[in-house]
């Protein structure tokens, strides 16, 4: 069965870089979670579209952007970035209005900022 | 907001023992509960879900049941493996009284399982 495609699998910047992550969800699947994973943490909620809309916000800094395209493939833009940026970054996807909200995960981009 | 709370610290046992996993939560509304397992070098895994009181899911030997009362969702396995060696989280996500989800999962702090051959 298709799964969740992000990448790069792995990044590697410098401070006050800019970096993309991109995301493809599973065929069908309308709603798309990006989730920030630091070191020896649990995963963090950013973002989330559905329908190519945002439908929810959470501790996402003013540097980073997103958005979701017309195919439902999503992308995360990180500007200025700083040490504390380097995390696992995982994008999941769903089908809204599902009774219960199961998200697939991607295997996640590494993202490491020297 | 919504919360999660797992067990803190690492858990080590030898193969064949029995495996418990507390998880409680906070929420509002009716939240459906999940637990995910994460093998190293990997991304998240769904291990099993439940989405009202008393469901019970189960996958892989793994059971848990949802809690309403005691606000838990406790994750069990009667005979852990080597290859169940990996990070545990327990999740929600919040939903309303008609059980349409509001999306996004909120994680606990997870726990690393070690087994012992």
């Amino acid at each position: 069965a298709a799964g969740v495609i992000q990448s790069p699998r792995h990044l590697i910047k410098e401070k006050r870089e800019t970096a993309t992550l991109k995301c493809y969800p599973i065929p069908r699947h309308d709603t798309v979670y990006w989730y920030q994973q630091g070191p020896g943490q649990d995963p963090q909620f950013l973002i989330s579209f559905y329908e190519k809309m945002q439908s929810d916000k959470g501790s996402i800094p003013d540097r980073f952007s997103a958005q979701q395209f017309s195919d439902y493939h999503s992308e995360l833009n990180m500007s200025s970035l700083e040490l504390g940026d380097s995390a696992l970054y995982f994008c999941a996807s769903s089908r809204w209005g599902r009774i219960y909200n199961e998200q697939f995960f991607g295997p996640g981009t590494r993202l490491t900022v020297l | 907001g919504d919360s999660v709370t797992q067990m803190e610290g690492p858990v080590t046992l030898s193969e064949e023992a029995f495996l418990t996993i507390n998880c409680t939560y906070t929420a509002t509304g009716y939240p459906s509960l999940f637990w995910y397992v994460q093998y190293p070098g990997e991304g998240l895994q769904l291990l099993l879900k439940a989405t009202k009181a008393d469901d019970k899911g189960s996958n892989k030997g793994f059971e848990a049941t949802y809690r309403k009362e005691t606000t838990s969702f406790h994750l069990e396995k009667g005979s852990v493996q080597v290859s169940d060696s990996a990070v545990y989280f327990c999740a929600l996500s919040g939903s309303n009284a008609g059980g349409t989800s509001y999306g996004k999962l909120t994680f606990g702090q997870g726990t690393i399982l070690t087994v012992h051959p």
